[in-house]
């Protein structure tokens, strides 16, 4: 069964840059795409971008400029990085795949780590 | 404009069955859905997308008690024989070319 990991900093200064890695056990990483999802405190889940098999990205408009999706396929790992962070990008964040098969669901989460923005 | 619209919240009795339901708005009326929960503390799961043949995918360890629906453009998530665990938030998902899309969520509440 595909598991995975969120790790990273919990706590950053508004400005710096949050980096996050996802690490997918029990499944190669290639052949599918690889989503980052937050949830701030008092609200709902937003999604804040994918990576795709072939490398290829696309991010929520919202967040677009800040945001970047790397993948590391020999550790089977993906990341994140959102820059200039304020006190809204406090949020649990979560990675989870999409299903594939042009039936894109997030079939597996990861189980969340919160990151929180304040000075 | 791609919009998921779920009531923030709903509530039903121990044992009794509860629907959710997730409008589409008219950009995404013919789009498939996907249903998540995520339970007090806990990472979001899967809980099961309506396939076109009326059958359920539904994520691991899913029981049959959860199950979907729909009609025009509202899709409907159905739990029969409520338990205490299915107090959660429940998030409809779509997707698009190069977009991911949820619902504001449903609070529901076991009583």
């Amino acid at each position: 069964q595909v598991q995975m990991l969120e790790s990273g900093p919990g706590l950053l200064k508004p400005s710096e840059t949050l980096s996050l890695t996802c690490t997918v056990s029990g499944g190669s990483i290639k052949n599918y795409y690889w989503n980052w999802i937050r949830r701030p405190p008092g609200k709902g889940l937003e999604w804040i971008g994918y990576i795709s098999n072939s490398g290829g990205t696309s991010y929520n408009p919202s967040l677009k400029s800040r945001v970047t999706i790397s993948v590391d396929t020999s550790e089977n790992r993906f990341s994140l990085k959102v820059t200039s962070v304020t006190a809204a990008d406090t949020a649990m964040y979560y990675c989870a795949r999409d299903h594939g098969d042009r039936v894109n669901y997030f079939d597996y989460w990861g189980q969340g780590i919160l990151v929180t923005v304040s000075s | 404009q791609l919009v998921l619209t779920q009531s923030p919240s709903a509530s039903a009795s121990l044992g009794a069955s509860v629907k959710v339901t997730c409008t589409l708005s008219s950009g995404l009326a013919r789009h498939f859905i996907a249903w998540h929960q995520q339970q007090p503390g806990k990472g979001p799961r899967f809980l099961m997308m309506p396939n076109a043949d009326g059958s359920h995918t539904r994520g691991d360890g899913i029981p049959d008690r959860f199950s979907g629906s729909s009609s025009g453009a509202e899709r409907y998530l159905i739990i029969s024989s409520l338990q205490s665990e299915d107090e959660a938030d429940y998030y409809c998902q779509t997707w698009g070319t190069d977009i991911r899309l949820f619902g504001g969520g449903t609070k529901l509440t076991v009583l």
